[in-house]
């Protein structure tokens, strides 16, 4: 089976950084995702590494590290509208999508 | 262009009721998956369908049951309903089959079982 691990809170404040891990474990691995969600919405779309390093796009980061199973999304430049879940993903075949908890994001003023 | 769209946007049904949700994925998606996100969790995954087949399944009961039209368009059908389904459904779409990596998820059917 699957098992992803982040936490289930985190807080900062406006214009700092802040970085949400995840650990997985999966009997197959294709890619690990991150998702954005708010309350009430769709969750959207943020990153996907397939490989080992570093992806960047605009204020948020993710990497990875295969033989760590681990990996970890970076926010930078915090903004209130970033308050939301936050949720790992692992592809463990093609079609499959397995998420973590979530992590609840807390942005203060 | 639409994004996915899920109706109804909210049901309330009896325990022991049949309820059957709607996605139209986005325009140019033909792989659909749906999920049950419980209040508090991340989503877990039913199953996706593409060329109108179910292609993969997550942990759930056979009360859980789907189809996929020609036009891509998908249903999700849950029989003899308990209380524990309640929760948001989404549907999310990809492109391309196999080769995409990025979802595009519904805003969800929040159904109530009482």
């Amino acid at each position: 089976g699957q098992s992803l691990e982040q936490p289930s809170e985190v807080t900062a404040v406006e214009g700092a950084i802040v970085q949400i891990n995840c650990t997985y474990q999966t009997s197959g691995f294709y890619g690990l995702s991150w998702y954005q969600q708010h309350d009430g919405g769709a969750p959207t779309f943020l990153s996907y590494n397939a490989l080992d390093g570093l992806e960047e796009t605009g204020r948020f980061s993710s990497f990875l590290s295969r033989s760590d199973s681990y990996g970890y999304l970076l926010l930078q430049e915090l903004q209130m509208k970033d308050s939301a879940s936050y949720f790992c993903a692992v592809s463990s075949s093609a079609r499959q999508l397995t998420f973590g908890s979530g992590t609840q994001l807390t942005v203060l003023p | 262009d639409a994004g996915v769209t899920q109706s109804p946007t909210h049901l309330i049904k009896t325990r022991g009721q049949q309820v059957t949700l709607r996605c139209s994925p986005k325009s140019g998606h033909d792989t659909v998956s749906w999920y049950q996100q419980a209040l508090g969790q991340g989503p877990q995954f039913i199953f996706q369908y593409y060329e109108e087949e179910e292609r993969q399944r997550g942990n759930f009961p056979d009360r859980f049951s789907g189809h996929q039209f020609p036009n891509y368009s998908s249903e999700l059908n849950v029989n003899a309903l308990l209380l524990g389904d309640s929760a948001l459904y989404l549907c999310a779409s990809k492109g391309g089959a196999l080769g995409a990596t990025e979802a595009f998820f519904g805003q969800g059917t929040r159904l109530t079982v009482v």
